[in-house]
């Protein structure tokens, strides 16, 4: 059974460093990958979906890569500002899913003024 | 604007008490979804729907339950035997087929609180 890992659970950093956070999931056959974005108590917007046929995407600050074989994604986020300060969640389709999305538990980011 | 309406944002329930959970979307998606979100944890998918009057159980349907009457609208019943209800619930939509289901829109969410 699919199964999708975020870690760390929580990051802070200082505002304007470049950052990456890491999803690991546990079996490669899969439609795609994506990113989303949760603000506390909101729901979730979609920032990068990633075909599994692509080995990355961009959209302005953000950058995120996809490794099936080793069953992992990053999510790069450059000059970070605290408007980035949010839950980051990735979740992957995999292919006997019937197209349900499985999700890991997000990382916590928070970026310091 | 299109988009997702859920209501109420926050709902405090008693011991024993059914509550119903209001998602509707003017998207014109096939497909609504309900998933429930723990601190900690990844989303889990209560129930999901991909046509009118057709809906399926996600990995944790116990003690929930829905409708889906339009195209429009999939309400979502806390009921009784959900023992430990107390949680953040997110209703989404999307299209059919893997294509479809890239374009996920999410409602803003309701914190259902047992009291």
């Amino acid at each position: 059974k699919q199964e999708v890992t975020q870690i760390p659970a929580a990051l802070s950093v200082p505002e304007g460093e470049n950052l990456v956070l890491n999803c690991s999931f546990t079996d490669g056959a899969i439609y795609n990958l994506q990113w989303f974005r949760q603000d506390p108590g909101k729901g979730l917007t979609s920032l990068l979906l990633i075909q599994s046929s692509q080995r990355e995407q961009t959209s302005g600050r953000l950058n995120a890569s996809l490794d099936k074989s080793s069953g992992r994604s990053t999510l790069y986020i450059a000059a970070s500002q605290p408007g980035d300060s949010a839950t980051y969640l990735c979740a992957v389709i995999p292919l006997d899913s019937n197209y349900q999305l499985i999700w890991g538990a997000g990382t916590k980011l928070i970026i310091k003024p | 604007d299109g988009g997702i309406t859920q209501s109420p944002k926050y709902l405090f329930r008693k011991e024993g008490q059914n509550v119903t959970l209001s998602c509707e979307q003017n998207l014109n998606h096939d497909a609504m979804y309900w998933y429930r979100q723990d601190p900690g944890q990844g989303l889990r998918l209560i129930y999901y729907s991909q046509i009118v009057n057709d809906f399926q159980k996600g990995d944790i349907a116990e003690g929930y339950s829905v409708s889906r009457e339009k195209k429009e609208s999939f309400p979502l019943t806390v009921t009784s035997a959900q023992k430990n209800p107390t949680a953040f619930y997110l209703c989404a939509s999307s299209g059919t087929g893997v294509s479809g289901a890239n374009v996920l829109t999410f409602g803003a969410g309701s914190r259902l609180t047992v009291l």
